[in-house]
């Protein structure tokens, strides 16, 4: 079946910092790939997604990229904020017979502080 | 504004006492989809309706009921809820069931069951 593993969390940086989370899956044929992200006491929001092999997504300053070889989609962004403190998902949408389902992965809380 | 509903946002309730979570969205869209947030698992879906009166299960539909009578709703019912069932609750909508039409998520609901 389809799977995504994300990173253990949380991951506390420092503003300004560099993030990466990881994100792997295992899915047949060519999922499209998400990264939603859900701040404090809100739902989940798309923060960007790929659709095929080698597309890039970014949003925000957020960047990933869809590497079949590995099947990975890790997130990145070069210099945190506070604000992007939150819960960030990966998240797969497999299509064919899938009805809208996302799978996604366990999520990682990620905290910048000043 | 463009939104999904979910109310209440929080319960607190006790097992067998049936209760329904509803779920309404504003943007004419024809898919919409529960999941349960749960640590460690990420969101697992439900339920999901593609259109009025057309509901299926998800990976997770023991215990749980849905319907569909009007397009903009989509409640949650729980018949006889048990301590397994505590959990965080998403409701989502999109245009359709399909790659390029992104789900939007209701706030959640936070659900208590002792």
């Amino acid at each position: 079946g389809n799977s995504v593993t994300q990173m253990e969390g949380p991951v506390t940086l420092s503003e300004e910092a560099f993030l990466t989370i990881n994100c792997t899956y295992t899915a047949t044929g060519y999922p499209s790939l998400f990264w939603y992200v859900q701040y404090p006491g809100e739902g989940l929001q798309l923060l960007l997604k790929a659709t095929k092999a080698d597309d890039k997504g970014s949003n925000k300053g957020f960047e990933a990229t869809y590497r079949k070889e590995t099947t990975s989609f890790h997130l990145e962004k070069g210099s945190v904020q506070v604000s992007d403190s939150a819960v960030y998902f990966c998240a797969l949408y497999p299509g064919g017979t899938s009805y809208g389902k996302l799978t996604f992965g366990q999520g990682t809380i990620l905290t910048v502080h000043p | 504004e463009a939104q999904v509903t979910q109310n209440p946002r929080y319960l607190i309730t006790v097992t067998g006492k049936k209760l329904t979570v509803t779920c309404s969205q504003n943007m004419n869209h024809e898919y919409m989809s529960w999941y349960r947030q749960d640590p460690g698992l990420g969101l697992r879906q439900i339920y999901y309706s593609m259109n009025v009166e057309v509901t299926d299960k998800g990976d997770v539909p023991e215990g749980y009921k849905v319907s569909r009578k009007e397009k903009r709703n989509f409640p949650l019912i729980l018949e006889s809820p048990s301590p397994n069932q505590t959990s965080l609750y998403f409701c989502a909508s999109s245009l359709l069931a399909g790659l390029n039409n992104e789900q939007f998520f209701g706030p959640g609901t936070r659900l208590t069951v002792l």
